[in-house]
């Protein structure tokens, strides 16, 4: 167990519609990563939060966003979704001044 | 994209042998490295981690090899055994930035 808690860890919803994925990192850890990983292919980066301020963004489309609350944790919100948009999303948390970041489960979208 | 693979390489290995995993990273800027274990539908476990300063870190069963001059990094597992099975995926970063850049990934399959 990482530490990093992901909810929900399945999701079906269909075409059109928004949902929201939540991230609680591991304790004391203040930076946040969202990744997608579709079938078998590798893990896209799409967007990190530190302390509640956006760092750093990756393949993140503008349909998607992302914040990070006062208590560290973060949401993601995919709205208007696509079939493309099935995938596992993951989090990732990471603590002050280290490198390794630790993932959680992971949230299984299916868009049907 | 960064990372794609519909076709992950694998590997197969009898369960005793050594496994070698081998990574080509991108960024010669990259001064810091990780590797992680994906077993099916769960997220990515952090194995071991090496920075740029060193060429090789030993962990339990595992050690981790790196060759700045080809940006190439491999891992070595030892003793291989079934609970070994899994997606194997390097990961990179840069100094000074904070989105760590995965690779396509290998599959590793150990044959009883």
């Amino acid at each position: 167990d990482s530490g990093v808690t992901q909810t929900p860890k399945h999701l079906i919803t269909a075409t059109g519609q928004r949902v929201t994925l939540r991230c609680s990192p591991r304790s004391g850890d203040l930076s946040v990563y969202w990744y997608q990983q579709s079938l078998d292919q590798g893990l896209q980066f799409l967007i990190q939060y530190y302390n509640g301020e956006e760092r750093a963004k990756g393949n993140i489309l503008e349909r998607f966003s992302a914040q990070q609350f006062p208590d560290l944790h973060s949401e993601l919100n995919l709205s208007s979704l696509e079939l493309g948009d099935s995938a596992l999303y993951f989090c990732a948390s990471s603590a002050e001044g280290r490198n390794t970041i630790y993932f959680g489960e992971g949230s299984w979208l299916t868009v049907v | 994209g960064e990372n794609v693979g519909l076709h992950l390489p694998t590997l197969s290995v009898q369960e005793g042998d050594n496994s070698i995993i081998n990574c080509a990273y991108s960024n010669s800027a990259s001064d810091y490295f990780i590797w992680y274990k994906q077993e099916s539908g769960k997220g990515p476990q952090f194995i071991i981690d090496i920075r740029s300063n060193m060429d090789k870190r030993q962990g339990q069963r595992v050690t981790v090899l790196l060759n700045k001059t080809v940006k190439h990094l491999s891992l070595q597992i030892a003793a291989t055994q079934p609970g070994d099975s899994a997606v194997y995926f390097c990961a990179e970063k840069a100094s000074g930035t904070y989105k760590y850049i995965f690779g396509t990934g290998t599959r590793l399959k150990v044959l009883a």
